[in-house]
């Protein structure tokens, strides 16, 4: 597509469930990005993609969250057992040379 | 400490008038600097980009600097447009690395 895909835009969950968060990057471009935006807060770092694999899962805040890559396309991150501190905008962004673009995230709220 | 921060926090401008973002980084050495705009709701959109042997750049009504000695970078917006309110992030890629440093942004509203 033209550009970074993310979905759903939005989403509400319960505490304790588990979400899935879908990234569709841009044709062609190899690293993916995912990334986390609290309230008032700057850009955290999670997890980046080259290809299919992670090299650096060094942002993932804690074991309940996780993130897979197939065929060098779509990712997800996946969210275990909720809490209400995982409420956020998570961001992904695609890149194949130099700079990012970025989806226009999915909301994430757990009552 | 941030590595990267910005002021103010949050500015109000009229429309119309100039307004100038400061971002202020500890980074180094770093490859390069970009100014983002990111409208409510949505992802952020590059703006422009420097490196470090840069001392300016610009994009339409918005030109950006870079002092690499001072290790500041601001953004100056003119003739502000009501399409202008957004938040406005610096970030700066240290060398040899992929990961970028964001800066925790400035919003900025234009009022008619």
């Amino acid at each position: 597509g033209a550009g970074v895909s993310q979905s759903p835009s939005n989403k509400v969950t319960e505490k304790g469930k588990d979400v899935e968060l879908r990234c569709d990057p841009i044709s062609g471009h190899t690293a993916l990005y995912w990334y986390r935006q609290s309230l008032g807060q700057g850009l955290e770092f999670l997890i980046y993609f080259q290809g299919n694999s992670a090299p650096d899962k060094s942002g993932l805040p804690s074991d309940r969250f996780s993130a897979e890559r197939t065929g060098g396309s779509v990712s997800t991150l996946t969210i275990q057992r909720t809490q209400q501190e995982d409420s956020a905008v998570y961001l992904c962004a695609s890149s194949r040379n130099y700079g990012y673009t970025f989806g226009s995230g999915t909301r994430l709220t757990v009552v | 400490k941030n590595q990267v921060e910005q002021s103010p926090q949050s500015l109000i401008i009229l429309e119309g008038k100039n307004c100038t973002l400061q971002c202020n980084y500890t980074v180094s050495p770093f490859s390069n600097l970009r100014w983002y705009k990111q409208d409510t709701g949505r992802g952020p959109v590059s703006l422009t980009i420097m490196t470090f042997s840069e001392n300016t750049k610009s994009n339409g009504r918005y030109t950006a600097t870079l002092d690499a000695d001072t290790k500041q970078s601001s953004l100056h917006i003119t003739a502000s447009q009501l399409s202008d309110s957004a938040s406005y992030i610096c970030v700066v890629t240290p060398s040899g690395t992929y990961k970028y440093i964001f800066g925790t942004g400035t919003r900025l509203k234009v009022l008619a």
